[in-house]
Parts: structure tokens; sequence; C-alpha cells
């Protein structure tokens, strides 16, 4: 099982539809929780970055995180086809002194279109 | 004004050729990483360098060689290339400090194919 699982999709929602991506982990060791958009051949870019349990709004864009049941969220509201992308979690345990200092482990991606 | 740049940005070679990817970071990060991203999109990490220091070596083939000259580069050389090489490989960096890693950045990928 891997250590952190998320659903490949492909997801297809209309334009404006809320989108809600989620992860599931199995290490409670991870603290730092992130999501990724990376868009074909391009790398991936920070969308949200929390720490520990609780709630994140950017703009159109809302991360949960719920550490007693290992599951993290991101909500995309009013969503739009530039939306459309591979959406991918990330987490780590990593802090300056530890073992797996700064590593991310990261979902496969869920795939979202968005269509006009 | 790029913050991780790698180069290049393509690479086409054949099986036993050696290559190298260079990576480089204007962000003033003291960390900074070697992914690799199959051909299913995951991501999984493979070294990590902390000012010019590995900390991380995930379980790679030791065809594969990083090294850092300085804290603002990250370069990966591998041997005999194989088949199986063939991915996107993505440098990123950050700040890692007690209270985590900040800024996590990535570069734009390399493609690697390897025939």
């Amino acid at each position: 099982q891997k250590e952190v699982e998320q659903d490949p999709g492909p997801l297809s929602v209309p334009e404006g539809a809320i989108v809600s991506l989620n992860c599931t982990y199995s290490n409670s060791a991870f603290q730092y929780f992130m999501w990724y958009r990376q868009y074909s051949r391009k790398g991936p870019e920070l969308l949200m970055y929390t720490y520990s349990s609780g709630n994140k709004e950017d703009g159109r864009f809302t991360a949960q995180v719920d550490k007693s049941s290992k599951y993290i969220s991101l909500f995309i509201r009013d969503s739009q086809p530039s939306d459309s992308a591979t959406y991918l979690c990330a987490m780590s345990a990593g802090r300056a002194g530890g073992t797996s200092y700064g590593k991310l482990t990261f979902g496969q991606g869920t795939i979202l279109t968005v269509h006009p | 004004d790029t913050a991780v740049s790698q180069t290049p940005k393509y690479l086409v070679t054949q099986m036993g050729n050696d290559k190298s990817i260079k990576c480089e970071q204007n962000l003033g990060h003291d960390t900074m990483y070697w992914y690799k991203q199959d051909s299913k999109k995951f991501l999984k990490i493979m070294f990590s360098y902390n000012n010019k220091e590995l900390i991380i070596n995930e379980t790679v083939p030791n065809r594969f060689s990083p090294k850092s000259p300085d804290k603002a580069h990250l370069n990966l050389h591998i041997n005999s290339l194989e088949l199986g090489d063939s991915a996107v490989y993505f440098c990123a960096s950050s700040q890692v400090s007690q209270a985590g890693p900040y800024g996590y950045t990535f570069g734009s990928g390399t493609r690697l194919t390897v025939v």
C-alpha cells in the first residue's frame, strides 16, 4: 500500500462547478500538506500549503486537513477551463535535522478537465 | 528571472550512454532535490542536498550520481542508461527549517528518453 493514495480520475466537470479532490495517507508523521497543479509538460506549481489540521483559503481554492482521519482535500469553487490540469497532493514530515529532511511524498495525481 | 532552471529540457539518447542534467536555483534556498516522474505521473524523490551535503538518497541505482558544487546548483549524472530510466526528471529547491520545508519550487523538468 502506498503512503499516499489519490484517485487518478480522470475527473470531468462543467465550468462553474465545485471540484473536490482528496488524498488519504498512512504516515502519521506527516505534518506539512501541499497541493500542486501541473499543466501538461510543465513542472508542478505550488497552490496551497497547510501545516497540521485545519482549513486554508486562497481565492477560489480551499485546502482542508483532517489529521485524525489522515485525509486532506482541495476544493475549487467556480471552476474554469484554465483549471484543467493534474492536481497532486504532497506531504512531508521533513524538518531540519530530521531523517526525511524536506522530502515530499506525492499522491499519484488527479487529472481534472473543466469543460466550457 | 526563472527560479529553478534545468537543462536540457529534452534528452534522447541510446542505451548504455552516459548523460548529465544540470539544475540551478536563484531563490537562495538551502536545499535542492531531484525527483523522478514516471509515465503514470507518479513523482518520487531520488536525492536531496542541503548546503552541498547529501541528505536523502532513496533506493536509486548507483548509476545515478548527484553532485552539488554549491548550494545553488545540483547536477545529476547517469551512467549506462537503461530503457527504464526514461522519465521526466524534476529538480526542486526549498528552504528547510525547524518549522518545515518552505517555498518548495520545481523546475520545468527534463524529459529523458532512452532508445
